[in-house]
């Protein structure tokens, strides 16, 4: 079946360090993939996302690029914040059920000052 | 402003008492999904609905029920028979844009 796959966490980081969680997928067809963000005691929020191979997703910062050769879709940030720390998660959807969303397991990030 | 909301932000109930939670949204989006999330596990799909009057199982469904009668509501029951129901609830919905959905703040259901 399809599924997601992310590096273990928790990650931890200095302010202004480099970031990268990665991400890799199996699916069934051709899938288009999205980063999640959840700060603590919230819901979701969409961070970016990518339709189709070698396209590259932005928002505040961070970048993911679809690689459909590795089938990665890595989530990266030049130099995180404070307020950066949350829980990430990588997810895909296949557009065969309506919006269906499948997740990766999260990968908690904590940025130190 | 539109978005979804969900009521209670925390409830806690006895073990074997159904639980009915809230889930609203004025984003007027067809499609509206319920997710459980435990630590270490990501989200799991519970239960999701495409049009009013009509829903379909996710991966997790044993133990739970829904219903869709309006277009904005979308309903989770826990019902007894599910067997560890303490968790965090998200709701969610999307529009035309597949994969892209608004979540909800959550429920933080505890059962003792």
């Amino acid at each position: 079946g399809d599924s997601v796959t992310q590096m273990e966490g928790p990650v931890t980081l200095s302010e202004e360090a480099f970031l990268t969680i990665n991400c890799t997928y199996t699916a069934t067809g051709y899938p288009s993939l999205f980063w999640y963000v959840q700060y603590p005691g919230e819901g979701l929020q969409l961070l970016l996302k990518a339709t189709k191979a070698d396209d590259k997703g932005s928002n505040k910062g961070f970048e993911a690029t679809y690689r459909k050769e590795t089938t990665s879709f890595h989530l990266e940030k030049g130099s995180v914040q404070v307020s950066d720390s949350a829980v990430y998660f990588c997810a895909l959807n296949l557009g065969t059920s309506y919006g269906k969303l499948t997740f990766g397991q999260g990968t908690i990030l904590t940025v130190h000052p | 402003d539109g978005g979804i909301t969900q009521s209670p932000k925390y409830l806690f109930r006895k073990e074997g008492q159904n639980v009915t939670l809230s889930c609203e949204q004025n984003l007027n989006h067809d499609a509206m999904y319920w997710y459980r999330q435990d630590p270490g596990q990501g989200l799991r799909l519970i239960y999701y609905s495409q049009i009013v009057n009509d829903f379909q199982k996710g991966d997790i469904a044993e133990g739970y029920s829904v219903s869709r009668e309006k277009k904005e509501s979308f309903p989770l029951t826990v019902t007894s028979a599910q067997k560890n129901p303490t968790a965090f609830y998200l709701c969610a919905s999307s529009g035309l844009a597949a994969g892209e959905q608004y979540f909800g703040p959550g429920t933080r259901l505890t059962v003792t």
